[in-house]
């Protein structure tokens, strides 16, 4: 039962525009939801993450924004750069859980010059 | 500042042998987490460790299992091995140990099982 899922497999855009990777997840006990960004050979790195309690967060070029009632969340990256170019990982947590993570499959951003 | 250390970073083990893996958490992290990922696949939750007891577990079998030191250092055994345990194992730590909160991640151990 994939509680977390990121649909599209790959990205791919062009430099300077926007890239807006999706994510859905079924359970609503998920409170917390958080974006990695994962190189070859490196482990996931940290991106940004969004509470429950908010419908939009924003740091730099990266923005997350959550639906609630649509159990959807994405982040957008405004303008795609091309070292932007690494696999994307949607994240969901919930408070009262020992910080587990459920994680999403992942999505291949390319980033095109 | 080092990051979240693993080792080894490449091994190959054969069925129904046994493997060890080792972490080492950013100083003054306490919470040491562990997940699998298969290829292709997101990373899965396996063990979660807060000051030396588990705090949490994910679907796995028994022939996981893991612990963390006095200083907060984490290991990572799995006996009998299958095919299907062939995967990386990623470590990471935290500063926090119930609430959220971004996870730090080393760079992993691949582990193949022929």
């Amino acid at each position: 039962d994939q509680q977390v899922k990121q649909n599209s497999p790959s990205l791919s855009v062009q430099e300077g525009r926007i890239s807006i990777l999706n994510c859905d997840y079924t359970n609503s006990m998920f409170d917390y939801f958080l974006w990695y960004k994962k190189y070859p050979a490196e482990g996931p790195t940290f991106l940004i993450s969004i509470s429950s309690i908010k419908d939009k967060n924003e740091d730099g070029r990266f923005t997350v924004f959550l639906n609630k009632s649509a159990k959807h969340l994405s982040l957008h990256i405004v303008p795609s750069q091309p070292g932007d170019s690494a696999v994307y990982f949607c994240a969901a947590s919930y408070t009262g859980t020992a910080s587990k993570l459920t994680f999403g499959t992942g999505t291949r951003l390319q980033v095109t010059l | 500042d080092a990051g979240v250390t693993q080792s080894p970073t490449h091994l190959i083990k054969t069925r129904g042998q046994q493997v060890t893996l080792r972490c080492s958490p950013i100083s003054g992290h306490k919470s040491v987490s562990w997940y699998q990922q298969v290829l292709g696949q997101g990373p899965q939750f396996i063990f979660q460790y807060y000051e030396k007891e588990e705090r949490g577990r994910g679907n796995f079998p028994d022939r996981f299992s893991a612990r963390q030191f006095p200083n907060y250092s984490s290991e990572l055994n799995v006996n009998a091995l299958l095919l299907g345990d062939s995967a990386l194992y990623l470590c990471a730590s935290s500063s926090l140990g119930m609430d959220t909160g971004e996870l730090f991640f080393g760079e992993g151990s691949r582990l193949t099982v022929l």
